[in-house]
């Protein structure tokens, strides 16, 4: 029972263009949304969030677009840099205060190749 | 400020051995959280450790355990390791409050089984 998809295993982008990464979501219980990034052999970095208030939230290059009635976000990374290539991940957590709170459920994970 | 740090990096052990895998968490975070990824797959949720009293649980067997210290680092316990239990395995800690969602992992513990 997969909670947070990520149905694109892999996305390819010319650099200086956008790069859309989507992941879908299954459990109306998830309350905050979070994108994290990761290179080969590091941990996951966390990149930006979003609360279930809000649709959109923007960092820099990265905005997080959040489609409640949809369970759909996605992350935007305009303009896309050849450094940004590395695998993504989409993951979800539950209320503050609730048992499932700080506990991440993540999905498959995208990879993102960016070119020169 | 120091960062999350696991040792070892990499593992290897034969089925049925016990396996204990060490992360020192960020400073002030007193929340870590224990994550195992499957090659291909997206993390997966173990355990929380808060104050150093398990604080939920993902859809792991008993012989998936762990432990946190006063200091807020943590250890995790795999015994009789099966084949599949061959992933990379990630720490993570959290401050209990404030930004609280927002986990900051360590680079992992990479385990092979044979």
């Amino acid at each position: 029972d997969q909670q947070v998809k990520q149905n694109s295993p892999s996305l390819s982008v010319q650099e200086g263009r956008i790069s859309i990464l989507n992941c879908d979501y299954t459990n109306s219980m998830f309350d905050y949304f979070l994108w994290y990034k990761k290179y080969p052999a590091e941990g996951p970095t966390f990149l930006i969030s979003i609360s279930s208030i809000k649709d959109k939230n923007e960092d820099g290059r990265f905005t997080v677009f959040l489609n409640k009635s949809a369970k759909h976000l996605s992350l935007h990374i305009v303009p896309s840099q050849p450094g940004d290539s590395a695998v993504y991940f989409c993951a979800a957590s539950g209320k503050r205060g609730g048992t499932s709170y700080g506990k991440l459920t993540f999905g498959q994970g995208t990879i993102l190749t960016v070119h020169p | 400020e120091t960062g999350v740090t696991q040792s070892p990096t990499h593992l290897i052990k034969t089925r049925g051995q016990q396996v204990t895998l060490r992360c020192s968490s960020q400073s002030g975070h007193n929340t870590v959280s224990w994550y195992q990824q499957a090659l291909g797959q997206g993390p997966q949720f173990i355990f929380q450790y808060y104050r150093e009293e398990e604080n939920g649980r993902g859809n792991f067997p008993p012989r998936f355990s762990g432990l946190q210290f006063p200091n807020y680092s943590s250890e995790l316990n795999v015994n009789a390791l099966e084949l599949d239990d061959s992933a990379l395995y990630l720490c993570a800690s959290s401050p209990r409050s404030g930004t609280g969602v927002r986990a900051f992992f360590g680079q992992g513990t990479r385990l092979t089984v044979v």
